[in-house]
């Protein structure tokens, strides 16, 4: 089973941030929190990942609490690209990625 | 960053017939690479952990004799859907890791091959 929960779907206006949620509470100190996103028909797509502190690329930036049980993900200007599931994976150097059910995220025009 | 590419992106066959999906690495040896099976609407799920140069580990309810896996060298693992029925139609995904890099790195996952058995 997936360590995470994020919620089914959420909407976000285009040009707006979207901020997507996650939930790890039961994450270990080993493991790293990913995210990937999958468009329709694609294999999933790498955004970010980190262990505890804030991370940003030219993608996304990651935002972890302090105790490290949730975390969320920032697309800071989205647009109708970014229209995807998105998904939040913790695992460790090693193991297989187990994803959950995923977010997905429509960003409407 | 490094790149995972899956071969075919498609594929119809009929039914009780087998088919190969290809998994390279294309700037990178991958020593381990992970099958996932993704059925519509559906989260993807792991099937199988190749391993090059020994057999393939194998999720509880995945067949093995029906999905054969090959990990011959360093940048190829081959997934084999033999006797296929059309319950085995689903998008079926490689990903694997560049050992090169730091031990959090990112997973890359292949483009997905869509298997339709008629």
């Amino acid at each position: 089973d997936a360590k995470t929960t994020q919620p089914p779907s959420m909407d976000c206006a285009e040009g707006r941030a979207a901020n997507l949620p996650c939930n790890h509470s039961t994450i270990s100190g080993n493991e790293y929190v990913y995210w990937y996103r999958q468009i329709h028909s694609q294999g999933p797509q790498y955004i970010i990942h980190g262990l505890k502190n804030n991370e940003t690329n030219e993608m996304a930036s990651l935002i972890i609490t302090e105790d490290r049980k949730s975390s969320t993900l920032i697309l800071p200007h989205a647009t109708l690209r970014d229209t995807a599931v998105y998904y939040c994976i913790v695992g460790a150097y090693g193991q297989n990625f187990v994803f959950g059910p995923g977010t997905r995220l429509s960003v409407l025009p | 960053g490094a790149v995972v590419s899956q071969h075919p992106s498609w594929v119809i066959c009929k039914s009780g017939t087998s088919v190969k999906i290809e998994c390279r690495s294309l700037d990178f040896q991958a020593t381990t690479m992970f099958w996932y099976r993704q059925f519509p609407k559906q989260s993807l799920m792991l099937m199988a952990t190749s391993n090059e140069g020994s057999k393939a580990t194998y999720e509880q309810g995945v067949e093995k004799d029906k999905f054969l896996i090959n990990h011959a060298s360093l940048t190829l693992s081959t997934l084999t859907v033999t006797s296929a029925h059309p319950e085995d139609s689903s998008f079926y995904i490689c990903s694997a890791r560049d050992p090169r890099g730091a031990k959090n790195t990112e997973a890359f996952f292949g483009q997905g091959t869509r298997l339709t058995v008629v």
